[in-house]
């Protein structure tokens, strides 16, 4: 149990295009679940809380208008990286809360713009 | 603002036992966990320990809390191969927060 899916797991595109990521929890439902960017050997940063239902909060420095976050139902929050540049190539990882509010990650999705 | 520190390697033979310390700033962190990342995955929750345990132990992994130092250390037995990993410890103040993470310690396991 409490297993969170994370789609694509790695995605190539052109500068200015967008890119869609979803984060979905299989086998339970999450109100909240967190969306998380990792350079290379480097720690987890916390990007935004995507609650269910009502607007992201997003972490100081973390443009809004540039990652759409949308959390439509309970299992499911997606991310999306509008007009993307080279410098938002990075290792993207969501979480969801599950059962005792552990939270369980994602497989991550890598994004690369060329 | 809330602060986790990791040693950044750790190199063992296979066989040994393997601990990774961690230490925490805030002191109302009342969940502590130990995830473990290999090479382009995700995050595997390994082990969690509330703020009100000492110990916890799960198979071959060991986790102790010292709340007055406010370490905490994750001990792997019998140390694999499998086990070379990047491992990050990570706190959360509240339950359902985010998490606040380590820059993670790289485990080497030699055979």
């Amino acid at each position: 149990g409490a297993v969170v899916s994370q789609h694509p797991s790695w995605v190539i595109c052109k500068s200015g295009t967008s890119v869609k990521i979803e984060c979905r929890s299989l086998d339970f439902q999450a109100t909240t679940m967190f969306w998380y960017r990792q350079f290379p050997k480097q720690s987890l940063m916390l990007m935004a809380t995507s609650n269910e239902g009502s607007k992201a909060t997003y972490e100081q420095g973390v443009e809004k208008d540039k990652f759409l976050i949308n959390h439509a139902s309970l299992t499911l929050s997606t991310l999306t990286v509008t007009s993307a540049h080279p410098e938002d190539s990075s290792f993207y990882i969501c979480s969801a809360t599950g059962t005792w509010d552990i939270q369980y990650f994602g497989a991550g999705t890598r994004l690369s713009v060329l | 603002g809330e602060d986790v520190e990791q040693s950044l390697f750790l190199s063992v033979r296979e066989g040994d036992s393997s601990v990774i310390n961690c230490t925490y700033t805030d002191s109302s962190s009342t969940y502590l966990y130990w995830y473990k990342q290999e090479p382009g995955a995700g995050l595997q929750l390994l082990t969690y320990i509330f703020s009100n345990m000492d110990m916890k132990q799960d198979q071959r992994l060991t986790v102790l809390l010292n709340k007055k130092d406010k370490h905490l250390s994750l001990r792997i037995a019998d140390t694999q191969t499998g086990d070379s990993a990047i491992y990050f410890c990570a706190e959360a103040e509240q339950a359902g927060t985010a998490l606040i993470f380590g820059k993670g310690t790289t485990l080497s396991v030699s055979s």
